[in-house]
C-alpha cells in the first residue's frame, strides 16, 4: 500500500507558540490531502481538505487562521497550529488520496499521526 | 442523522475465532465507497478493505471480508481466525461520489474496540 509519513510524531510546546506538522506521501503523488483531529476514544473529525496549489477548504467550526494549511507540492502538506493553547492539545492525523481511476477506489492512506500537547 | 453507524462500542472474540463488526450507512448518492480502517493503540490508521457501491462481489483481503448488503445499507467487516494483534479500534467510513465528480471526503463511524482474548 501507499505510504504516508507525518512529522513530528509527538510535540510538547508552551502556550502561545506555533507548531508545524508535515504530512508527506512517500511513493505516490497526492493531489488531495486531508487533516483530521481525534480526541481520546473518539472518532476522526475532518478539519480541512487540502488541494495542491490551491487554498484549503475548512470544515464548519474550524478556524482557518488558527490552523494554517499549505499544500505546496504533490507530496507535501503542512498544518501549522498558530498560537497554540492547551485546548488545541489533540491527536492530529493526515491522509493522502491515492486516486485509482481504474478501480475507482480512491483510498485514503493515513500518516501515523502527531500527538500535540500544549502546556 | 448519522451517515455511518457502528452500534458496537466494544467487542470480544476468542483467538482463532471469527468476528463480525457491524456498520450501517445512510446515503442517497448511488455512487459511494465503503472503507474499513484499523487503529491500534499507536494511533496510525491502517486501511483494511474497500467496497464500491457498484461492486457485484463482496470484497476480500486476506482474513478480512466485507459483507455488503446494499438493500439493507450495511457493510459489516468479518475477521476470520482472529489474532491477538487484531486487538484495536476499527472504523467504518464512507465516501460519497466518484472521483472527479463528488467529494473525496470520508465520513467515519464512531468505531468499535475489538479485544482478542487468548
Amino acid at each position: 500500500g501507499a505510504v504516508v509519513s507525518q512529522h513530528p510524531s509527538r510535540v510538547i510546546c508552551k502556550s502561545g507558540t506555533s507548531v508545524k506538522i508535515e504530512c508527506r506521501s512517500l511513493d505516490f503523488q497526492a493531489t488531495t490531502m486531508f487533516w483530521y483531529r481525534q480526541f481520546p476514544k473518539k472518532s476522526l473529525m475532518l478539519m480541512a481538505t487540502s488541494n495542491e496549489g490551491s487554498k484549503a477548504t475548512y470544515e464548519q467550526g474550524v478556524e482557518k487562521d488558527k490552523f494554517l494549511i499549505n499544500h505546496a507540492s504533490l507530496t507535501l502538506s503542512t498544518l501549522t497550529v498558530t498560537s497554540a493553547h492547551p485546548e488545541d492539545s489533540s491527536f492530529y492525523i493526515c491522509s493522502a488520496r491515492d486516486g485509482d481511476y481504474i478501480h475507482r477506489q480512491e483510498t485514503q492512506y493515513f500518516g501515523p499521526g502527531t500527538r500535540l500537547l500544549v502546556l | 442523522a448519522q451517515k455511518i453507524t457502528q452500534t458496537q462500542p466494544g467487542m470480544f472474540v476468542q483467538e482463532k475465532e471469527a468476528v463480525t463488526l457491524d456498520c450501517t450507512y445512510d446515503t442517497s448518492d448511488p455512487s459511494y465507497g465503503l472503507f474499513w480502517y484499523k487503529q491500534p493503540s499507536s494511533g496510525e490508521m491502517i486501511f483494511l478493505i474497500y467496497q464500491g457501491s457498484y461492486d457485484q462481489q463482496n470484497a476480500t483481503e486476506g482474513r478480512y471480508s466485507l459483507n455488503f448488503q446494499k438493500a439493507r445499507k450495511s457493510a459489516n467487516l468479518v475477521i476470520s481466525a482472529s489474532q491477538l494483534g487484531d486487538s484495536a479500534m476499527y472504523f467504518c467510513a464512507m465516501r460519497e461520489g466518484y472521483s472527479g465528480a463528488g467529494s473525496y471526503q470520508l465520513t467515519f463511524g464512531k468505531g468499535t474496540k475489538l479485544s482478542v482474548i487468548p
